[in-house]
């Protein structure tokens, strides 16, 4: 079958612009999830869907990071504007159903760098 | 331990030498513990979900043991391989959502 899709692979941006990775789950996965992976330490949840209905985006830093997924297939995860600090990879991905439980199968990432 | 840790950071293992490294979770309210491993330019692969103390994991040269009673995990490769080169992540429920270690990265020495 085939895997979690994302784009752009990379991105380079200077602060305060805006930027948006997309997200294609694999098919039939109701459970897409966002992660944010700095430099240095283990990926961090941004948000999970459950087909088109946000589950948890407690870490989710609102006033800037947004993040929809239409139709409960594909997703996009939007920061504006954009900071130093949001230098990192972002993670997609999905599973059958939530719960910990459950195997989470991952895109390749989307590496921002912001200038 | 409040966080998942992992350790060492990283190591570095002659090709055909096995190694091991470890895991280190908060033991109460236990739910489950998943090993990924990540190649550089791809995609974090799915090696184990363990849920039971003392269940034990293999899948090709690469093993994992279970401790939930003191929170540990050890992950072992047998014979490393070059391909065996990557950062391997453990990741344990907090609040109903993996936290994630930061990764040991083995490299293997031709």
């Amino acid at each position: 079958e085939a895997g979690v899709a994302q784009s752009p692979r990379y991105k380079i941006i200077e602060k305060r612009q805006s930027v948006a990775f997309w997200c294609n789950p694999i098919s039939g996965h109701a459970t897409l999830y966002w992660y944010q992976q700095i430099l240095g330490q283990g990926p961090k949840l941004l948000i999970q869907f459950q087909n088109n209905g946000v589950v948890d985006d407690s870490q989710l830093p609102k006033d800037r990071f947004s993040a929809e997924r239409l139709k409960g297939v594909d997703s996009t995860l939007k920061i504006q504007p954009a900071k130093l600090e949001d230098s990192a990879v972002y993670l997609c991905a999905t599973a059958l159903a939530q719960g910990v439980y459950n195997e989470q199968f991952f895109g390749p990432g989307t590496r921002l760098t912001v200038l | 331990i409040l966080n998942v840790e992992q350790s060492p950071q990283s190591l570095h293992v002659q090709e055909g030498d096995s190694t091991n490294f470890t895991c280190s979770f908060p033991s109460s309210n236990f739910y489950a513990l998943h090993w990924y491993r990540w190649e550089t330019a791809k995609s974090p692969e799915a090696l184990f979900v363990m849920t039971l103390n003392g269940d034990e994991k293999k899948k090709g040269r690469i093993s994992a043991t279970l401790n939930t009673k003191e929170g540990y995990s050890y992950l072992y490769i047998k014979g490393s391989q070059p391909e065996d080169s990557a950062t391997y992540l453990c990741a344990s429920p907090n609040d109903y959502k993996l936290s994630f270690g930061a990764g040991t990265t083995v490299t293997v020495r031709a």
